[in-house]
């Protein structure tokens, strides 16, 4: 598509609920990036895949926080037994070249857990 | 853990006025991006400039850098309503794919 698909937009979620967010990034685009963004602040890196690999899942906050690639395009982050700091918007990215830059976010999916 | 910081926190101009914002961070960097995020949307990449430039144009955009005093501005002239926003740097350090975000610089045009 011509550019990063995020979905759901909204998601609210009862506290200790799985979710999984799903992003499509733009057709051929090597790097893919989650990053996490509290309000009123710059987004947090999450993960990074080049292609099928995750190659840096050091910002996860937790072990509930799992992410995958498996065919190397469309990519999930999926939060088990959400808690009401996971609240935030989660935006994916996807660049042709990682250290070149820039990215192309997606719109983004807002997650309330309540 | 953020490194960049943007100053001022907020800034309301008029329109047609121009619009600087500051943004600082701490360690040595491959490239610095700045970013605008409208309300309820993702993020749209504005300009990039690598660590051995000093200045980059884009249309209204004028962005430096000096990494002697690892800070960046980043200059919208003749600003539009259209241009309220909020602002991000975004910093690449060496060999890194990783951006590290200031906190954003809120810019609200009054017509």
């Amino acid at each position: 598509g011509a550019g990063v698909s995020q979905s759901p937009r909204y998601k609210v979620a009862k506290r200790g609920q799985d979710v999984a967010l799903r992003c499509d990034p733009i057709s051929g685009h090597v790097s893919l990036f989650w990053y996490q963004q509290a309000l009123g602040q710059g987004p947090e890196f999450l993960t990074y895949f080049q292609n099928e690999a995750q190659l840096d899942k050091s910002g996860l906050p937790s072990d509930r926080f799992f992410a995958e690639r498996p065919e190397g395009s469309v990519s999930t982050l999926k939060i088990q037994r959400t808690q009401q700091e996971d609240s935030a918007v989660y935006l994916c990215a996807s660049s042709l070249d990682s250290v070149r830059g820039g990215y192309t976010f997606g719109s983004g999916t807002r997650l309330t857990v309540v | 853990s953020q490194q960049g910081e943007e100053d001022p926190q907020a800034l309301s101009i008029q329109e047609g006025e121009n619009a600087t914002m500051n943004c600082s961070y701490k360690t040595s960097i491959n490239n610095l991006q700045w970013y605008r995020q409208n309300s309820g949307r993702g993020l749209v990449h504005l300009i990039l400039i690598r660590s051995n430039e000093r200045e980059k144009h884009s249309g209204r955009l004028r962005v430096t850098l000096d990494t002697s005093k690892k800070s960046s501005s980043l200059l919208i002239t003749a600003s539009r309503a259209a241009d309220t926003a909020s602002y991000f740097c975004a910093t690449a350090m060496d060999s890194n794919y990783q951006l590290i975000w200031g906190a954003g610089t809120k810019l609200i045009i009054k017509p």
